[in-house]
């Protein structure tokens, strides 16, 4: 049982380059959700998933992109990275009924 | 919309000491209220859950309580150790959307 699981760990990326990171989860739970990490700022909401085929904007959704096509996978994509989201990504999971939420390990990405 | 507030940002206390760490929230009809840890360079682990109609929750040297109508929450840390350094953030549920987190408290216990 391996929880929540992120993909890759690091990743640098030049500015205007694409990319997706990988979420994926094995707890069957049907909320999954993305937030993004920065000094100061505290954990802020990107995209939010309530089950397969369902997404729904977050605080700072702009320049990220998400679909869900099964329960288990999540992934994240940079359309276009911009230096500004240099960033530690957080994906998560969550269960409905009692709200307690289970975070993977992080990406650390930089945009140069 | 909903605002989690913690305070003090930071905090250092000696080896030994009780300590309690405070949130705030704005909107009171939450679900539950969740605080975590996070060591740094690394991921939140979850420390304890309140649901909305429990007024406390305990885990060893751990105590969280959750006061709705004054939209408060504390988290008390008994005999604070050295390994309890890290940054401890508190995050609210209100059942339709992801949680909404405060910006943490970065603890240091001094041996």
């Amino acid at each position: 049982n391996a929880g929540v699981t992120q993909t890759p760990k690091f990743q640098v990326l030049k500015t205007g380059q694409s990319m997706t990171l990988q979420c994926a989860q094995d707890m069957n739970h049907e909320y999954m959700s993305w937030y993004r990490q920065d000094p100061g700022m505290g954990l802020r909401l990107i995209h939010y998933s309530v089950g397969a085929g369902i997404t729904d904007q977050g605080e700072v959704p702009n320049g990220y992109n998400v679909s869900r096509s099964t329960t288990e996978d999540f992934p994240l994509r940079l359309l276009s990275a911009a230096p500004s989201q240099t960033s530690v990504y957080f994906c998560a999971t969550y269960r409905q009924a009692s709200g307690e939420q289970y975070f993977g390990p992080g990406t650390r990405l930089t945009v140069t | 919309k909903q605002e989690v507030t913690q305070i003090p940002a930071a905090l250092s206390v000696p080896e030994g000491e009780n300590l309690v760490l405070n949130c705030s929230f704005t909107d009171s009809a939450i679900y539950n209220l969740q605080w975590f840890r996070q060591d740094p360079g690394k991921g939140l682990t979850s420390l304890l859950l309140i649901q909305s109609s429990q007024r406390e929750q305990t885990s060893g040297r751990l105590n969280a309580s959750l006061d709705k109508s004054s939209g408060r929450s504390t988290l008390y840390i008994a005999a604070s150790q050295p390994g309890d350094s890290a940054t401890y953030l508190c995050a609210s549920y209100s059942g339709n959307t992801p949680l909404v987190f405060g910006k943490g408290t970065r603890l240091s216990v001094i041996a």
